[in-house]
C-alpha cells in the first residue's frame, strides 16, 4: 500500500533553516508529481509547492517564493523541501503528498505531516 | 489566486440524514475540484476529484456536483465517521483551499 513518512520537522528560530524529508513506497515513485501542503495550527490547508515525476519542473506558492526549494531522489524514492530564512507564518504542519495524475493536482495520498515550529 | 469559498462553516446534521456543503470560486476552475474529509488529528483524505469523481474506496454515499464556480459536495445519509471538516480545493489554477465545512452531531 502506498506510504509516505515526513521527517526533520521541529523547533527552530526566526531566520533559521530546516530541510523536511518523505520516503515513499507501495508506487513507483518516479511516475508521480509530488506536493507539498501545510497547515498551520487550527487553520486550512495552503498548497506550498509541487514537482514533477522527473524533478524537472518545480513550483512554489508566492509566500515561499525565493526561501524554499523542493526536490527529489527518485533512485531512493525521497522528496525534500529546503526551508531558508523561516518566519513565524511558516509554523504548521507540513504535509508530502503525492498527485493523483500529472494534469491535476488533486492529492490522493498524505503523509501523517511532520510539525515545523518557528519561535524565538 | 482562486479564492475559494465553502458555506456554511458549520453543519449540524443528525446520524442518517443527507448533508449539503457548498463551494464556490471566485473564478471558473471547470471542474477542477477536489473535496477532502480531514479529522482530528489526522491528514486530509481525497474524496472527489474532477469535481464528481469519487476517488478509489470512497463510498457512494459521498457525491459531488457542479462546474464553473459553483459546487457541492453531498454526504447522503451521513454515518458517524462522517462527521469531520471538508475541503475544497481547486487545481485549474494555482492550487488554493476553501476554508473548511465542519459537519458537526446535531
Amino acid at each position: 500500500q502506498v506510504q509516505l513518512v515526513e521527517s526533520g520537522g521541529g523547533l527552530v528560530k526566526p531566520g533559521g533553516s530546516l530541510r523536511l524529508s518523505c520516503a515513499a513506497s507501495g508506487f513507483t515513485f518516479s511516475d508521480y508529481y509530488m506536493s507539498w501542503i501545510r497547515q498551520a495550527p487550527g487553520k486550512g490547508l495552503q498548497w506550498v509547492s509541487d514537482i514533477s515525476s522527473s524533478g524537472k519542473y518545480t513550483n512554489l506558492a508566492d509566500s515561499v517564493k525565493g526561501r524554499f526549494t523542493i526536490s527529489r531522489d527518485n533512485a531512493k524514492n525521497s522528496l525534500y523541501l529546503q526551508m531558508n530564512s523561516l518566519r513565524a507564518e511558516d509554523t504548521a504542519v507540513y504535509y508530502c503528498a503525492r498527485e493523483y495524475s500529472s494534469s491535476s493536482e488533486a492529492a490522493d495520498h498524505w503523509g501523517q505531516g511532520t510539525l515545523v515550529t518557528v519561535s524565538s | 489566486e482562486v479564492v475559494m469559498t465553502q458555506s456554511p462553516a458549520t453543519l449540524s446534521v443528525s446520524p442518517g440524514e443527507r448533508a449539503t456543503l457548498s463551494c464556490r470560486a471566485s473564478q471558473s476552475v471547470t471542474t477542477n475540484l477536489a473535496w477532502y474529509q480531514q479529522k482530528p488529528g489526522q491528514a486530509p483524505r481525497l474524496l472527489i476529484y474532477g469535481a464528481s469523481t469519487r476517488a478509489t474506496g470512497i463510498p457512494a454515499r459521498f457525491s459531488g456536483i457542479g462546474s464553473g464556480t459553483e459546487f457541492t459536495l453531498t454526504i447522503g445519509g451521513l454515518q458517524s465517521e462522517d462527521f469531520a471538516v471538508y475541503y475544497c480545493q481547486q487545481y485549474n489554477d494555482w492550487p488554493t483551499f476553501g476554508g473548511g465545512t465542519e459537519v458537526e452531531i446535531k
